[in-house]
């Protein structure tokens, strides 16, 4: 079954620090999103992209974050500087147009700011 | 404004005993509805899904969901809980290629 793949699993950094998230989409999807999850919280909606822009993006996607599909699978999130508070699970997830509607997330990148 | 709620935070139930987890959601349009599971420290696992057509669903690990539109409802059950099914289950609601919007999550223990 396709699989949408994270790396690297885990990353520890340090505050201030910038940290590039790396997700490789399933092939044949068009729409790809990255979420967040603060420990023992609910997952939170960052952004979504399509067609090589941001289609949509929700509040806690200030100006610290940006994303880029940089080749033709990549699909990235960069944090510039990183704060205590960006500690948290990042999933990425993607989903196709067709009728054959998927919407699947990778494991996830754990991100630890110390 | 779309929202879920997932009204019980924490759920235990014996081993062998059936299980549902509640799930209402509030959405403007045809939602399209999720039910993810979680293992601690893991991804999510997507256990079901309804777009549209019959409104009982089945998904995987022998859960299934009832889409009830009067109720705003979308409730994940499954008839005899197996141990290895202690995770975080998630509800999600969403249309098609637009962001989901999840709820807090249940919680759910097993004991022998």
């Amino acid at each position: 079954e396709p699989e949408v793949t994270q790396t690297p699993s885990h990353q520890v950094t340090q505050m201030g620090q910038e940290v590039i998230l790396r997700c490789v989409p399933i092939s044949n999807h068009l729409y790809f999103y990255w979420y967040r999850q603060i420990l023992g919280q609910k997952v939170e909606f960052l952004v979504s992209f399509y067609n090589n822009e941001i289609s949509e993006k929700s509040e806690i996607f200030d100006d610290q974050f940006s994303v880029e599909r940089p080749d033709g699978s990549n699909f990235t999130l960069k944090i510039r500087s990183t704060k205590l508070e960006d500690s948290a699970m990042y999933f990425c997830a993607s989903s196709e147009i067709g009728a054959n509607y998927g919407y699947t997330f990778g494991s996830g990148t754990r991100l630890t700011v110390v | 404004a779309q929202s879920v709620t997932q009204p019980d935070i924490h759920i235990t139930v014996s081993e062998g005993a059936s299980l549902e987890l509640r799930c209402n959601y509030s959405y403007g349009a045809t939602p399209y509805l999720f039910w993810y599971v979680q293992s601690p420290g893991q991804g999510l696992q997507l256990l079901l899904k309804y777009f549209s057509g019959d409104t009982l669903v089945q998904g995987i690990k022998g859960f299934e969901a009832e889409f009830k539109r009067s109720q705003s409802s979308f409730n994940l059950r499954k008839p005899s809980v197996h141990w290895s099914d202690a995770a975080e289950y998630f509800c999600a609601v969403g249309a098609r290629n637009t962001p989901l919007v999840f709820g807090k999550g249940t919680r759910l223990s097993v004991i022998a």
